[in-house]
């Protein structure tokens, strides 16, 4: 089966752009994570997903960041505008719900933002 | 509140020798996970082990295993007979069940294995 699979691996953008990111969860997973890691701040839950609907999404900086999922088989993070300090590596997950097994939580390779 | 600290930012063995990664939660839910993931230099989240919450026994995987003390909130994860390819980020991570179903990490330990 296929993995997590996200899009972009590598974005480089100046300050102001809007930034897209993209992620397919493991088909049939019903739960759906964005977190970012940086040096300071280490790896910070973003926003997560219970069957396509938002449930908590206390970890979204600022107003400049949204996710959404349309369906079950993509989610977006955008970024609208970047800034410099958004510069990071971010990492979508899914996972099965906790009835089914442990709730491991399954990661894409990530992508990393630069920001100019 | 849902909280996990690992106090050793990095840890040093040599090869062959056992090593213990500490980590201590907080929570407030009766049925939460605990897992350990390995972050080696090309970046990829690898799953290591899993603990529940319920789970009487220590869990084993390979040459990890998984040091639970309920009553201390503590999980710490032993790697034996530490191997070169080893080296990498270590970060501890717990999921609570009933109160919010989101997983959080802690700061990460860095693990250096030396021949």
């Amino acid at each position: 089966d296929a993995g997590v699979i996200q899009s972009p691996r590598h974005e480089v953008t100046e300050m102001g752009q809007e930034v897209t990111l993209r992620c397919k969860p493991i088909s049939g997973h019903d739960y759906l994570f964005w977190y970012r890691q940086t040096m300071m701040r280490g790896l910070e839950l973003l926003i997560y997903f219970n069957n396509n609907v938002p449930i908590d999404d206390s970890g979204m900086p600022e107003d400049r960041f949204s996710a959404k999922m349309p369906n079950a088989s993509f989610s977006t993070l955008k970024i609208q505008p970047s800034e410099p300090r958004d510069s990071a590596v971010y990492f979508c997950a899914s996972s099965l719900a906790r009835r089914a097994n442990t709730g491991e939580l399954f990661f894409g390779e990530g992508s990393r933002l630069t920001v100019l | 509140a849902q909280k996990i600290t690992q106090t050793q930012p990095g840890m040093f063995v040599q090869e062959k020798e056992a090593v213990t990664l500490d980590c201590t939660y907080d929570t407030s839910d009766q049925s939460y996970g605990l897992f350990w993931y390995k972050q080696p230099s090309s970046g990829e989240m690898i799953f290591l082990i899993y603990q529940g919450s319920y789970d009487e026994q220590n869990a084993t995987e390979g040459r990890y295993s998984l040091n639970f003390q309920k009553a201390r909130k503590s999980a710490n994860l032993v790697i034996s007979a530490s191997q070169l390819g080893d080296s990498a980020m270590y970060f501890c991570a717990m999921r609570e069940y009933y109160n919010t179903d989101k997983l959080i990490f802690g700061t990460g330990t860095r693990l250096q294995v030396f021949p």
